[in-house]
């Protein structure tokens, strides 16, 4: 499990691509990085999960240098329901997740 | 994906009393956790809970004021006993399966002590 450190909080308006960068530089060679999105009133929710390179899905995109030390996700064209709490994660084992403090994202109109 | 299912979604209770939380997966699962959320912060893992054995707790948690029951696959329960106003929290129950690369949480109980 690595440490990860990420803003506290963002703020941006409806249609921009929003970039949420995670550093963790003592990363181990097994770890993934994984990202969890979480609503009010809601449980964390997987949103994308990679290695190395880069990763899309419907969601998101995940930006990972060669050297693993940071990662940036990715949200294209936000709107205001993509207000919530993201969490960016370094560790090889999806079960026992120790959350850190996560990035609040605020979209305005 | 796992369907979890808590109960009580929500709850107020008075000091002194204890409330059990159930967390029902829709299939059988490896792992299950029970959290902690106060408001406005970060998730913290309470403990793991183990079928058929007793609870693997984190520091700063322990089985009398957080007991914890896991007598299958699929369900478990967490109990939290002799409450006071710092109780005030949102519990969530998560899981994992060997199949999946993520962990799937519940919806939360919102608990409220007076």
């Amino acid at each position: 499990l690595a440490k990860t450190t990420q803003p506290i909080s963002m703020d941006s308006y409806e249609g921009q691509e929003v970039n949420i960068t995670c550093s963790h530089n003592n990363i181990a060679t097994n770890d993934y990085i994984t990202w969890y999105q979480q609503f009010p009133s809601q449980g964390p929710r997987f949103i994308i999960q990679g290695y190395k390179t880069k990763v899309t899905n419907e969601v998101a995109s995940l930006f990972i240098p060669a050297d693993r030390k940071s990662s940036t996700l990715s949200l294209p064209r936000v709107s205001l329901s993509d207000t919530a709490v993201y969490y960016c994660l370094a560790d090889s084992s999806a079960s026992k997740i120790i959350f850190g403090s996560g990035t609040r994202l605020s979209i305005r109109p | 994906s796992a369907v979890i299912s808590q109960k009580p979604s929500r709850d107020i209770c008075q000091r002194g009393t204890s409330l059990t939380i159930q967390c029902q997966v829709d299939s059988q699962v490896t792992m299950m956790f029970w959290y902690r959320q106060q408001p406005g912060q970060s998730l913290t893992l309470i403990a793991t809970a183990n079928q058929g054995s007793e609870a693997t707790y984190e520091s700063g948690f322990v089985i009398d004021k957080f007991p914890i029951s896991r007598p299958n696959l699929t369900f478990s329960t967490l109990t939290v006993s002799n409450m006071s106003p710092e109780d005030s929290s949102i519990y969530l129950c998560s899981v994992t399966r060997d199949r999946d690369k993520q962990a799937f949480f519940g919806q939360g109980t919102r608990l409220t002590v007076v």
